[in-house]
């Protein structure tokens, strides 16, 4: 199985939205509602930031959300700040039963 | 307070085997999936494998499968990941998570455990 597609890179200013794509095939992205975003700043463990395409885990700032139309979906962090600045991940149960990432974007606040 | 406590870093050479911890606390252990993922340097994160303590039903990525076994033993909230003979690529970091038995997200993370592997 082959990792989901994201952007290397994105970038934005203080206060302003970007988003993440994460695309993948009907045998995990397309096929299922259960792609899950990950926030992870080097040297500390990954951070669950979405779930379940949309939904937000209990102390997730709602300036993160989650969304999917296909076999892509995306993750939207509105209102920038500089402590979001940290790679992303997308992840998705497969058809086979196991799940797969994607393979990062570095967000870097400008 | 659920957590994850993963053992310490270790390096070692190739050929030598190796065998990883994750001891999971503040919940039931045998109610969770816990899974591994891998972080090569300067690389993105890998999904290896999972195993329900439970049970030990236990499922691997393809590229995994063969390359490392997961167990766990329910006795003492430990699952381990374990390789058989370490190659100089086996050289990363290892993260376990928790994954809910009926979800497909992992919400809580250990805190990494770096393996080296020198040829």
């Amino acid at each position: 199985q082959s990792a989901l597609t994201q952007p290397a890179s994105v970038s934005g200013s203080p206060g302003q939205s970007i988003t993440i794509s994460c695309t993948g095939t009907s045998s995990d992205v397309g096929g299922y509602n259960y792609v899950s975003w990950y926030q992870h700043h080097p040297g500390k463990a990954p951070k669950l930031m979405i779930y379940d395409v949309s939904n937000r885990p209990s102390g997730v700032s709602n300036r993160f959300s989650g969304s999917k139309s296909g076999n892509t979906a995306s993750l939207t962090i509105s209102g920038l700040q500089a402590e979001d600045e940290a790679d992303y991940y997308c992840s998705s149960y497969t058809s086979s039963s196991t799940q797969v990432f994607g393979g990062g974007t570095k967000l870097t606040v400008l | 307070e659920v957590q994850l406590v993963q053992s310490g870093a270790e390096v070692k050479k190739s050929g030598e085997s190796l065998k990883i911890s994750c001891k999971g606390s503040g919940y039931s252990f045998t109610s969770y999936w816990i899974g591994w993922v891998r972080q090569m340097p300067g690389k993105g994160l890998e999904w290896m494998g999972i195993i329900y303590p439970g049970d030990s039903d236990t499922k691997y990525s393809p590229p995994f499968q063969g390359q490392v076994t997961i167990s766990a033993d329910k006795s003492i909230s430990t699952a381990y990941l374990q390789w058989s003979s370490l190659k100089a690529s086996d050289t990363a970091m290892y993260y376990c998570a928790r994954r809910s038995f009926d979800t497909y997200y992992m919400d809580v993370w250990g805190k990494g455990t770096t393996v080296t592997v020198s040829s």
